[in-house]
C-alpha cells in the first residue's frame, strides 16, 4: 500500500536548520508530485512546497520562500525539506504527501508527520 | 485570492447525519473541491474530490457513509450514520498557480 514516512524532525534554537525526509513505498514515486504541508499546535494546516515528478517544478509559499528548499532523489524514493533561518513560528509537526495533478491538485495520500519544534 | 470557509465547530448525535459546509470566496465557480479529515493525534487522510459535474470520487477504503456535493461556492460534505471516529477535524482544499488553500476546518463533535 501507499506509504510516506517523515522523519528529521527534532529540537532546534531559532535561527538553526533542520533537513526533512520523506520516504515513499508502495506506488511509482518517479511518476508522482510530493508536497509539504505543515500543522502549527492547535492550528489549521498550511501548505509550504511541493516538486514535480522530476524535480524541474517547484514551487513555496511566500512564508518560507527563500528559507525552505525542497528536493527530491528518485533513485532513493525520497522527497527532502531543507529548512533554515528557523522561527517560532515554524513550529508545528511537518507532513509530506503524495499529490495528485489529474482532475484537480490535491494530497491523496498523506505520512504521519515529524514534529519540528524551534526554541525562542 | 483563493480563500475557503469553515464553520470552526460542528455538533452531532451517533448514528445521526451531519452536513458540513465550504464556501469559496473569491475564487472562480469551477474549482475542485477536496476534503480531507485528520482524527485526532493523528495525520490528515484523503476523504474525496467533489466533481465539476457535481459527482465525488473518495480517497481509497473510504466508507460509503461520506459523500459530498456542491450548490454554487457552497461545497459541502455530509456524513451519515454517525460513528465515534467520525469525531475529527475535517478540511476542504483547492488550488491556485503554484499553491494549494486549506479552509480552517471544521472540528466535528458526534454527541
Amino acid at each position: 500500500q501507499v506509504q510516506l514516512v517523515e522523519s528529521g524532525g527534532g529540537l532546534v534554537k531559532a535561527g538553526g536548520s533542520l533537513r526533512l525526509s520523506c520516504a515513499a513505498s508502495g506506488f511509482t514515486f518517479r511518476d508522482y508530485y510530493v508536497t509539504w504541508i505543515r500543522q502549527a499546535p492547535g492550528k489549521g494546516l498550511e501548505w509550504i512546497s511541493y516538486i514535480s515528478s522530476s524535480g524541474g517544478v517547484i514551487y513555496y509559499a511566500d512564508s518560507v520562500k527563500g528559507r525552505f528548499t525542497i528536493s527530491r532523489d528518485n533513485a532513493k524514493k525520497s522527497v527532502y525539506l531543507q529548512i533554515t533561518s528557523l522561527r517560532g513560528d515554524d513550529t508545528g509537526v511537518y507532513y509530506c504527501a503524495r499529490q495528485i495533478m489529474v482532475g484537480g491538485i490535491y494530497p491523496d495520500h498523506w505520512g504521519r508527520g515529524t514534529l519540528v519544534t524551534v526554541s525562542t | 485570492q483563493l480563500v475557503l470557509t469553515q464553520s470552526p465547530s460542528a455538533s452531532a448525535s451517533l448514528g445521526a447525519s451531519v452536513k458540513l459546509t465550504c464556501t469559496l470566496i473569491s475564487g472562480h465557480s469551477s474549482n475542485v473541491i477536496m476534503w480531507h479529515q485528520q482524527q485526532p493525534e493523528k495525520g490528515p487522510r484523503f476523504l474525496l474530490r467533489l466533481n465539476s459535474d457535481g459527482s465525488h470520487t473518495k480517497g481509497d477504503g473510504i466508507p460509503d457513509r461520506f459523500s459530498g456535493s456542491t450548490s454554487g461556492a457552497e461545497h459541502y460534505l455530509t456524513i451519515s450514520s454517525l460513528q465515534s471516529e467520525d469525531e475529527a477535524d475535517y478540511y476542504c482544499q483547492t488550488w491556485g498557480t503554484g499553491t494549494l488553500i486549506f479552509g480552517g476546518g471544521t472540528k466535528l463533535t458526534v454527541l
